[in-house]
């Protein structure tokens, strides 16, 4: 059974870089999509991007010029760095598996931005 | 970005009683690429529906989805308590993949 796992800081300051790490375990990161979801609190959810195992890359055009999502095939891993951030960016954030349907979610972790 | 419009906001029914959720979207999905998810309070999203009315791998069949270009549908034939939750649809037939703003179920 494949599980996905968040991690990374809870709290980021204004204007500095978000940084989370995905770790994918019972199964191979090397195939696949893997995706960023964000969902602020009490509010809906929003794509942030994805990687393919092949490294290619695929960004929400509203974040695009802020994410850098990439791949570690050696550790099973994939991560997230949203640079930049505000207070607007703090959300509970999902790594998942999939291209368009997502049938394999971490729990989430929330990332909260403040000084 | 195609826009999805959920409908309504929030659902007030029994259990037993039948569902019915709308998506709207804003311009023809591609494809049907029309997923529905279920979310319960603190976990992650569960998809129930893809390809607009295939169920996910352990779905109960009461729930089921219909539709294609811009309007779909997720019936739930016979509320259980569990299933009093939030339910969102989410198109992938067209980058960005885009969701919408969710409908609530709740008790009656």
């Amino acid at each position: 059974q494949v599980q996905l796992q968040e991690s990374g800081p809870g709290l980021v300051k204004p204007s500095e870089t978000l940084s989370l790490t995905c770790t994918v375990s019972g199964g191979s990161i090397s195939s696949y999509y893997w995706n960023w979801i964000r969902q602020p609190p009490g509010k809906g959810l929003e794509w942030i991007g994805y990687i393919f195992y092949s490294g290619s890359t695929n960004y929400n055009p509203s974040l695009k010029s802020r994410v850098t999502i990439s791949l570690d095939t050696s550790k099973n891993q994939f991560s997230l760095k949203l640079s930049s951030v505000t207070a607007a960016d703090t959300a509970v954030y999902y790594c998942a598996r999939g291209r368009g349907p997502q049938g394999y979610w971490g729990q989430g972790t929330l990332v909260t931005v403040s000084s | 970005e195609i826009v999805l419009t959920q409908s309504p906001g929030t659902l007030s029914l029994s259990p037993g009683e039948g569902a019915t959720l709308s998506c709207r979207a804003s311009q023809s999905v591609s494809g049907s690429y029309l997923a529905w998810y279920q979310q319960k309070p603190g976990q992650p999203p569960r998809l129930l529906i893809y390809g607009a009315s295939s169920r996910a791998t352990g779905i109960p069949d009461r729930f089921s989805g219909s539709g294609s270009g811009t309007d779909f549908t997720l019936t739930i034939s016979r509320l259980e308590p569990e299933d009093f939750v939030v339910y969102y649809c989410q198109q992938y037939g067209g980058s960005p993949w885009t969701f919408g703003q969710g409908t609530k179920v709740v008790i009656k």
